[in-house]
């Protein structure tokens, strides 16, 4: 079935860099576009970035344009999120979600079930 | 600027009806949005997506007891024959080409 299985637990310390996967199957990975949307605890969803899957372009949400790098790789079927300059603020569960239909923007249809990245010296 | 609001919380009796809102800024009344259920503890689902003329799509597997509509600017939830399970945050949200944007949020209790 279709489903988006990310990497497990992270812990960082403070300043240090984040990276964090979301293997993709069920579907044909390069015609759909991915995004990572992050959730601090007890707060709302929040959009961080974009990447086309097919062509590799990105779009990052401007409160983390200098210290985000989405990437991919189609052989793998697997798209990374890289965080780096971490704070403790960056304490949360960080999800990547598909775009319905093929659309390069649109409502995200399928979700992956969250990584929590938890930031402390 | 793309803004969704959603009231904080709704409460509703068990076997009742609960209609929940999006409301979309001023200028974005035509804007398609998604709701998505967050039950404790668990990652977002999608349920649907809903245009400006109230048609709408549900994502797999989602009950009949959930459905869309619209009117304006608002975007509507409503959620029929509760069940304790529906208990959960609900979220609202669009996207234009750049930017996706999230409401707030409702958290729905299932009396």
């Amino acid at each position: 079935q279709v489903q988006l299985v990310q990497s497990g637990a992270e812990v960082r310390k403070p300043e240090a860099s984040v990276k964090v996967s979301c293997k993709a199957s069920g579907y044909t990975f390069i015609g759909y576009a991915i995004n990572w949307v992050r959730q601090a605890p007890g707060q709302r969803l929040e959009w961080m970035g974009w990447i086309n899957a097919g062509n590799g372009d990105t779009k990052y949400s401007q409160k983390f344009q200098d210290r985000l790098t989405i990437t991919r790789d189609t052989s793998a079927t697997t798209v990374y999120m890289e965080l780096s300059s971490l704070r403790s603020e960056d304490t949360a569960v960080y999800y990547c979600a598909r775009v319905y239909d093929g659309y390069d923007w649109g409502a995200f249809d399928i979700w992956g079930q969250g990584t929590m990245v938890s930031v402390s010296s | 600027q793309l803004v969704l609001t959603q009231s904080p919380t709704a409460s509703a009796s068990l076997g009742a009806s609960v209609k929940l809102t999006c409301t979309l800024r001023s200028g974005h009344s035509n804007y398609v949005i998604a709701w998505h259920q967050q039950q404790p503890e668990k990652g977002p689902r999608y349920l649907m997506h809903l245009n400006s003329d109230g048609s709408h799509i549900k994502g797999d597997g989602i009950a009949d007891r959930f459905s869309g509509s619209s009117s304006g600017a608002e975007r509507y939830l409503t959620i029929s024959s509760l069940q304790s399970e529906d208990e959960a945050d609900y979220y609202c949200q669009t996207w234009d080409t750049g930017i996706q944007v999230f409401g707030g949020g409702t958290k729905l209790t299932v009396l």
